[in-house]
């Protein structure tokens, strides 16, 4: 199975300050159609998850424009322009370039 | 909108069988691949398995291959887990989840889960 690595996998933030997470995976997810199968999602506390990007960098319909993915291959970026108090939460990369899908680990992002 | 309702969720023993059910309603359930993908307690997220939209195709994770079976019903806009021969490694919150169509295994909306709990 693709390896999905997080980091950092907590991150504590300042109120309007950035954020930015790092997935990284164990194989190219670059499929043979020639797409990057990487999506970025949200969990609050006592929700289900909320996708926020797919195709590493398109965003989906209602999620603040704050929110950017970018990267390519194995490298993929989650960036918060400036964190507000609703962000809190778990935040998760997926590949579904190969099967079966996996997640990265989760970075827990606070508001300090 | 897109809702989808998860149940049947429980606490069973080891060995037993217990079966899901996802309702699904706001969008054209028969034209949607469908997955399911379960949460342990505390833990990260795990793909259990995805079913094609007319149910012809399906493929499983191993830790549950040969255990679980997926199955719809397209004319109830009903997904089904199957879970046989239960372990407690299966104690999960399980989802299920639309697949968007745009893509590869493109998981969009999520239902609220149901907690299956394996234990003696």
């Amino acid at each position: 199975d693709v390896v999905m690595t997080q980091s950092p996998l907590s991150l504590p933030v300042t109120l309007g300050q950035p954020a930015s997470i790092s997935c990284r995976s164990s194989q190219s997810l670059v499929h043979s159609d020639g797409n990057t199968y990487l999506i970025w999602f949200q969990q609050r506390p006592g929700q289900s998850p909320r996708r926020l990007i797919y195709r590493v960098s398109n965003r989906d319909s209602g999620v603040p424009d704050r929110f950017s993915g970018s990267g390519s291959d194995t490298d993929f970026t989650l960036r918060i322009s400036g964190v507000e108090a609703e962000d809190a939460g778990v935040y998760y990369c997926m590949q579904g370039a190969h099967w079966p899908p996996t997640f990265g680990q989760g970075t827990k992002v606070e508001i300090k | 909108q897109v809702h989808l309702v998860e149940s049947g969720g429980g606490v069973v023993q080891p060995g037993r069988s217990l079966r899901l059910s996802c309702a699904a309603s706001g969008f054209t359930f028969s034209s949607h691949a469908m997955h399911w993908v379960r949460q342990a307690p505390g833990k990260g997220l795990e793909c259990v398995g995805v079913t094609s939209d007319d149910g012809g195709e399906k493929h499983y994770a191993d830790s549950v291959k040969g255990r679980f079976t997926i199955s719809r019903d397209n004319s109830k806009n009903t997904l089904y887990l199957q879970m046989n021969n239960l372990r407690s490694e299966d104690t999960a919150v399980y989802y299920c989840a639309r697949d968007r169509g745009d893509g590869y295994n493109s998981i969009d909306n999520w239902g609220q889960g149901t907690l299956v709990t394996v234990s003696s």
